[in-house]
């Protein structure tokens, strides 16, 4: 089963509006990292959040990390029709850096 | 700087036949990853090269996938009699070793079997 699972699957709102996903994931973490794919194609990297870590901020996004309720939530604020993609949240369980877990993505719409 | 090149972007292929897919990472890139995406879904982990290491292959979902990498450049994912279930995205990933916990995708190829 997949490690991170996000919430909600599919979100539309108009632009301007605050934007916020959620992820779940199952076992300890070293570390969970929030991706950004477009179309489908390549994914990018957009934050990384360490287990130790409760709250990070880049631009626009906020990431939160709840380690004792296994969450984690992604906010896009100001949200703008470029958003619109696809959001993924990714663990690495063993902390090896060997593979991420990806969960099954929030599909974000922002409507202009 | 160049970032991760797949080749080909897309191929279609008849079932049964085998397919070769390309990938090339940053430049200095010891670590690289291939995942497949289903449509709709989430990304699958399928194998990890770290420089001359053993790769780890505990993603790789049957023995008509494997994969090969030259050194620390060019890696080539293969798909040996396809199945309609083999229709996906597969993707590409590399990372620095000294930051190996953030990974750089590539565009992906998109593969159908008809």
């Amino acid at each position: 089963s997949q490690q991170g699972e996000e919430d909600p699957q599919a979100l539309s709102i108009q632009e301007g509006e605050n934007a916020t996903m959620n992820c779940s994931y199952k076992t300890s973490i070293n570390n969970l990292q929030w991706y950004r794919q477009n179309s489908g194609r390549g994914l990018v990297h957009l934050i990384l959040i360490r287990s130790n870590e409760r709250e990070k901020h880049s631009g626009r996004l906020r990431v939160t990390l709840d380690t004792s309720k296994k969450s984690s939530s992604l906010l896009i604020t100001a949200s703008r029709a470029a958003d619109t993609a696809s959001y993924f949240c990714a663990t690495d369980p063993s902390g090896s850096a060997r593979q991420l877990t990806f969960g099954s993505g929030t599909q974000l719409t922002v409507l202009p | 700087g160049a970032g991760v090149s797949q080749s080909p972007s897309n191929k279609v292929t008849e079932k049964g036949k085998d397919v070769e897919l390309r990938c090339d990472p940053i430049s200095g890139h010891t670590a690289l990853y291939w995942y497949r995406q289903r449509l709709g879904q989430g990304l699958e982990f399928l194998i990890y090269f770290q420089g001359n290491s053993a790769p780890d292959k505990s993603g790789l979902p049957s023995d008509r996938f494997s994969a090969e990498r030259t050194g620390e450049s060019v890696s080539t994912l293969t798909i040996q009699r396809t199945q309609q279930e083999d229709s996906a995205v597969y993707l590409c990933a590399s990372s620095p070793y000294q930051r190996r916990e953030t990974q750089y995708f590539g565009p992906g190829t998109r593969l159908l079997v008809l």
